[in-house]
């Protein structure tokens, strides 16, 4: 079956510190992995999109890294602001078509 | 929220009315999207369109349809509605299904069902 998990489920930290986030993932075949950030009250945003062949990908303080090999991916969010407070998810596309699958997603609470 | 709207914003309505939540897009993007949200869960495809009057069933489509008569709006309607169908709603748009396309979400509904 195919399968998104993402851990910790929440995480709570220092305004300005670093985290990071995983995601497992036991799909097949794979197309690409997405991570997606949804504000409270809003639909989820695209951070980055991410092939078999690409390993790591930035997006301002987001960097995003794969491994196809271990079916593994994480989120690191650098000098984190109040403003990442939101859930993160990650997403595996199946087949360049409509199959996405969603992880639950992980909860970051970034305080002051 | 790239030119998606959703409406209602939010709902509540009865045990076994009739419900429509409508998506409206500005992007003449072809493919449309009903996903849905609950707690402990992923987002799960409802139904999906590849085009006027083109739609297909997703994961979780039983209980509900779909309708798109226009490029821009697409319909989603429980016909009967029930408790476990409380749920936040959202329309997603893509230009294509093919390599590197992007989904765009609108800003959901939250529907609760009494």
């Amino acid at each position: 079956k195919n399968q998104v998990e993402q851990s910790p489920q929440s995480l709570i930290i220092l305004e300005g510190k670093n985290c990071t986030l995983q995601c497992n993932y036991t799909v097949s075949p794979f197309s690409n992995l997405r991570w997606y950030k949804q504000d409270t009250g809003r639909g989820p945003v695209s951070l980055t999109i991410m092939t078999f062949s690409e390993n790591t990908k930035s997006n301002g303080r987001y960097t995003a890294t794969l491994d196809a090999d271990t079916k593994q991916s994480s989120l690191h969010i650098t000098a984190s602001q109040l403003s990442d407070s939101a859930s993160y998810i990650c997403v595996v596309s199946s087949q360049a078509g409509t199959a996405l699958i969603f992880g639950k997603g992980t909860t970051l609470s970034v305080s002051s | 929220d790239a030119g998606i709207t959703q409406s209602p914003r939010h709902k509540v309505t009865e045990t076994g009315t009739p419900v429509t939540l409508r998506c409206h897009q500005t992007e003449n993007h072809r493919y449309m999207y009903w996903y849905r949200q609950d707690p402990g869960h992923g987002l799960r495809l409802i139904h999906y369109s590849y085009g006027v009057k083109d739609t297909d069933k997703g994961e979780v489509s039983d209980g509900y349809s779909v309708s798109r008569s226009k490029t821009e709006d697409f319909l989603l309607t429980l016909e009967s509605a029930t408790s476990s169908q409380t749920s936040v709603y959202f329309c997603a748009i893509s230009e294509s299904t093919s390599g590197f396309y992007e989904q765009y979400f609108g800003p959901g509904t939250r529907l609760t069902v009494t």
